[in-house]
């Protein structure tokens, strides 16, 4: 079973071109989470998409960010207009249906990341 | 200060000894995880820990958890090289604590 796969693993981009990554989960795994991670940071959380759902966004920046999680095909994280602040590492995670109850976890399992850097 | 921070923020030893590591939180959590990153690669969840739990235990890592003081160590014994990495502790929130926060992570260096 191969794990959460992410491509491409490096990506450099111009300011105010589009970046576009892309997170295939693991087989049987419908939810997806997408993170940033800064340079000497820890993660932040973006986004938590279902299939065709985004559940919640709360951790996106408002303009310029966006991520699908279509019917067929991996989830897309896509930056329009990048600037030099969005170099970073982005992973993607996937986990499980999940299950019920505030105690409740399904652990994430995450891709080896896309390093996006914006000259 | 962001919720799971770790500390030190780096830590350098012999192969062989043990390695601690501190992670404080600001907010009631459900559980814990401890998480490990290889320079240039993805997170692999280590272990989890859950809020009415006090230690548990793994292999060569033993997690404790005050939510007393809110905090959590991450022992490793018996370091190898092969545990040079950086360490995370997160904290979940959402319905099942599905958004991870992550502190700033504990850069161990086990020196052969």
């Amino acid at each position: 079973n191969a794990g959460v796969m992410q491509n491409p693993r490096h990506l450099v981009r111009r300011r105010g071109q589009e970046a576009r990554l892309r997170c295939s989960p693991m087989k049987g795994h419908s939810h997806v989470y997408w993170y940033r991670q800064l340079p000497e940071e820890g993660l932040k959380f973006m986004v938590y998409l279902q299939k065709e759902n985004i559940i919640d966004e709360s951790g996106m920046p408002k303009e310029r960010f966006s991520a699908e999680f279509p019917k067929e095909g991996p989830s897309i994280l896509r930056i329009q207009q990048v600037v030099r602040g969005d170099s970073a590492a982005y992973f993607c995670a996937s986990s499980p249906p999940t299950t019920a109850g505030t105690g409740s976890f399904n652990e994430q399992f995450f891709g080896p990341g896309t390093r996006l850097t914006v000259l | 200060s962001q919720q799971g921070e770790e500390d030190p923020q780096a830590l350098s030893i012999q192969e062989g000894e043990n390695a601690t590591m501190n992670c404080s939180y600001k907010t009631s959590i459900n559980n814990l995880q401890w998480y490990r990153q290889n320079s240039g690669r993805g997170l692999v969840h280590l272990i989890l820990i859950r809020s009415n739990e006090r230690e548990k235990h793994s292999g060569r890592l033993r997690v404790t958890l005050d939510t007393s003081k809110k905090s959590s160590s991450l022992l490793i014994t018996a370091s190898r090289a092969a545990d040079t990495a950086s360490y995370f502790c997160a904290t979940g929130s959402g319905g099942s604590n599905y958004k991870l926060t992550f502190g700033k992570g504990t850069l161990l260096t086990v020196n052969p």
